[in-house]
């Protein structure tokens, strides 16, 4: 079965740095590119960052370019997130997400049950 | 990179069709078919409905079909059952090699 699981959430003063974290399985991971998606509480979902399947592919919204950075370690299975110079508005649950082929352009057919980050003093 | 556009909400009777749809520009929706839907019932997780504009992944009803004309795509539900009350969001690839995504509708079933 194929299982995405999301953790790193959590409460983070403004200016501070988060990591989150994806673990995959079921599946040939390197076969397949991989975003995170967040949805703000009461709001609908925004793309954030994502990544081919070979990694060296990244691609990031302008909401959060130049403040996180999105990689993947295909001997561990796991995709990442590292979030710098958090903002109030950055509050979210972050889902990791499986696209359908090893780029971006297909969409997502398998999502994480999200991981919540909260950006407040 | 501007939100694709979707009404913020529709509404049917059961039984009834309906369609949502998603507008954006020649640099995304209208230069691609890699558009796909989402479905989200409140408090859970999104799932795909439909990708690369028309397909849908095994195991989605055939009550949902997806098409795109110009920069504007359209997901059609029909026979609408109380269980398909949910938001809905449409997404694509862009020139850019991101994704975007529209604002989400909410479907109503009367």
């Amino acid at each position: 079965e194929v299982q995405l699981l999301e953790s790193g959430g959590g409460l983070v003063q403004p200016g501070g740095s988060l990591r989150l974290s994806c673990t995959a399985s079921g599946f040939i991971f390197s076969s397949f590119a991989m975003s995170w998606v967040r949805q703000g509480p009461g709001k609908g979902l925004e793309w954030v960052s994502g990544v081919g399947g070979s990694g060296v592919d990244t691609y990031n919204a302008d909401s959060v370019k130049g403040r996180f950075t999105i990689s993947r370690d295909n001997s561990k299975n796991t995709l990442y997130l590292q979030m710098n110079s958090l903002r109030v508005e950055d509050t979210a649950v972050y889902y990791c997400a499986k696209h359908r082929g090893v780029t971006l352009v297909h969409g997502m057919h398998v999502w994480g049950q999200g991981t919540t980050v909260i950006v407040s003093s | 990179q501007s939100a694709l556009t979707q009404p913020a909400s529709v509404s049917g009777s059961p039984g009834q069709s309906i369609t949502i749809s998603c507008t954006g520009t020649s640099s995304d929706v209208g230069g691609y078919n890699y558009v796909s839907w989402y479905q989200q019932h409140p408090g859970k997780v999104p799932t795909l409905l439909i990708y690369d504009v028309n397909n849908r992944p095994s195991g989605v009803s055939n009550r949902f079909s997806g098409s795109k004309s110009g920069n504007t795509a359209s997901l059609t539900i029909s026979g609408l059952q109380a269980e398909d009350e949910a938001n809905y969001y449409c997404s694509s690839y862009t020139s850019s090699g991101t994704q975007v995504f529209g604002g989400g509708t909410k479907l109503t079933v009367l």
